[in-house]
C-alpha cells in the first residue's frame, strides 16, 4: 500500500527565507508524486509533479522538489518566501502504471510566512 | 478555459436527510475523480470513473454513499441518511490523460450535518 508523510503540520518562516517542507513516500512500486498547494477556500492547485524522469522538479511560483528514492523522500523547496506562498500543501503519490492513479495525500503543511 | 465547477459550494443539512453533490469536470477530461477533506487532514480517495462507470469505488466509506456519471461528463456524488460524521469538504477532481496523473480540482463543497 502506498502513504505519504509530511513531516510538520505547520511551519513558519520569514518573508525572504528558505522554504523547506518535507515529504517522505511509501511505494512498493515506481511511484508519481505531487505536490498541491491549498489557498483558504479554493481547490487543490498542482504545483509540480514527478513522473520518473528528471529527479529535480521544477514547478510554478518558484517551488522545487528532488526525488531521492534512497530517501523514499521527495521534500519541496523555494529559496525565498513571499507573503503570497501562506497556504496549506499537500504531498501525494499515486502508482505509475496503476489501474486508476487516485492520489494518496499527506497530512498537509500549513505554511505561515512572517513579514 | 472553465476549470472544475462544483455545486453547491456550501450545504447544510439535517441528520439523516438525502443529498446530492454536483461536480462538472472540464470539458474533454475522461476520467473524474470524488475525493473527502475533513478537517486537518488530506484529501481521501472516494472513488474514480473512467467515462460513465466507476471503475474503482474502493474509498467509498458504506453504502450510504454513491456517485453516478451517467452521460460521461457531469458527476453527482449522493449521501443517504447523513450522519454528523459525513460533515467534510467533497471535492472532485478531472483528468485528461488518466497515466499522467495530472488531475485538476474543484474549490469543493462543504457539507454540514447538523
Amino acid at each position: 500500500a502506498q502513504s505519504v508523510t509530511q513531516l510538520g503540520s505547520h511551519v513558519s518562516v520569514s518573508e525572504g527565507a528558505l522554504v523547506l517542507l518535507r515529504c517522505n513516500y511509501s511505494s512498493s512500486v515506481p511511484p508519481y508524486l505531487f505536490w498541491y498547494v491549498q489557498y483558504p477556500n479554493q481547490g487543490l492547485q498542482l504545483l509540480l509533479k514527478y513522473t520518473s524522469a528528471a529527479t529535480l522538479v521544477k514547478g510554478i511560483n518558484g517551488f522545487e522538489a528532488e526525488f531521492k528514492k534512497s530517501e523514499t523522500s521527495f521534500h519541496l523547496t523555494k529559496p525565498s518566501a513571499h507573503m503570497s506562498d501562506a497556504a496549506e500543501y499537500f504531498c501525494a503519490v499515486s502508482e505509475s502504471g496503476g489501474a486508476t492513479n487516485k492520489l494518496i495525500f499527506g497530512t498537509g503543511t500549513l505554511l505561515a510566512v512572517q513579514p | 478555459g472553465a476549470g472544475v465547477s462544483q455545486t453547491p459550494s456550501n450545504k447544510v443539512t439535517e441528520k439523516g436527510k438525502y443529498v446530492e453533490l454536483r461536480c462538472d469536470p472540464i470539458s474533454g477530461h475522461t476520467a473524474l475523480y470524488w475525493y473527502r477533506q475533513s478537517l486537518g487532514q488530506g484529501p481521501e480517495f472516494l472513488i474514480y470513473f473512467q467515462g460513465t462507470g466507476a471503475a474503482d469505488d474502493s474509498g467509498l466509506p458504506n453504502d450510504r454513499f454513491f456517485a453516478v456519471r451517467p452521460e460521461g461528463s457531469v458527476s453527482t456524488l449522493k449521501i443517504q441518511r447523513t450522519e454528523r460524521g459525513d460533515s467534510a469538504v467533497y471535492l472532485c477532481a478531472s483528468s485528461l490523460m488518466r497515466e499522467s496523473g495530472e488531475q485538476y480540482f474543484g474549490p469543493g463543497t462543504r457539507l454540514t450535518v447538523t
